[in-house]
């Protein structure tokens, strides 16, 4: 089984701070790493797919970078939307999430 | 307006059955693979099982153990997950998903509004 690690699993931050996520994966996906974000309450929403291309409708200071088994997703400038939880998954074989990253207003 | 709508869900003695549905509307639904992802409550997002456009292929986590049976009628617009011999740990909000490509468990572009199943005495 692949396994999926996301560190922090939860971050304090503010209005304006750049972000970084990571998730580090158990063997080599290419970019097969999607990004997610979660509100309470709330489905999940693409950010993210083939681990750098950015979703629909998805505002561009969201990013994501990495290949083989290390990935990470940055917010250039967090704003007031942004506090969420924030998932990674893999689906070069099935599918596996990470267990997800909390960012919390600081 | 696309959407997904599951429906279905329910509370369910250990050792039973439910089957859940998601409706989709407004996209080619034969043309995308579907997922089902589950949510533990408090818990973190786990997939569960994937379908093929098609549906000639089907995919499932390790835990379903044979439990479970992901399914669709394109005719209808509709996926199914069969959920036998169900347990207190799958006790989870269920969402359906649609997968931006026509393969398997790829990434989730559409979600639904999630069912809620209770595995309970």
């Amino acid at each position: 089984d692949i396994q999926m690690t996301q560190s922090p699993s939860t971050l304090s931050a503010s209005v304006g701070d750049r972000v970084t996520i990571t998730c580090r994966v158990s063997q080599s996906i290419s970019v097969w790493l999607a990004w997610y974000q979660q509100k309470p309450g709330k489905a999940p929403k693409l950010l993210i797919y083939k681990a750098s291309s950015l979703g629909s409708g998805v505002p561009s200071r969201f990013s994501g970078s990495g290949s083989g088994t290390e990935f990470t997703l940055t917010i250039s400038s967090l704003q007031p939307d942004d506090f969420a939880t924030y998932y990674c998954q893999q689906y070069d074989i099935y599918s596996t999430f990470g267990q997800g990253t909390k960012v919390e207003i600081k | 307006e696309v959407q997904l709508l599951e429906s279905g869900g329910g509370l369910v003695q250990p050792g039973g059955s439910l089957r859940l549905s998601c409706a989709a509307s407004e996209f080619t639904f034969s043309s995308y693979g579907m997922s089902w992802v589950r949510q533990a409550p408090g818990k973190g997002l786990e997939w569960v099982s994937a379908t093929t456009s098609s549906d000639n292929s089907k995919y499932y986590a390790d835990f379903v153990e044979g439990r479970f049976t992901i399914s669709r009628d394109n005719s209808k617009n509709t996926l199914y997950l069969q959920m036998n011999s169900l347990r207190a740990e799958d006790t989870a909000i269920y969402y359906c998903a649609k997968d931006l490509y026509g393969g398997s468990a790829g990434p989730l572009d559409m979600w639904g509004q999630g069912t809620v199943v209770i595995v309970s005495p």
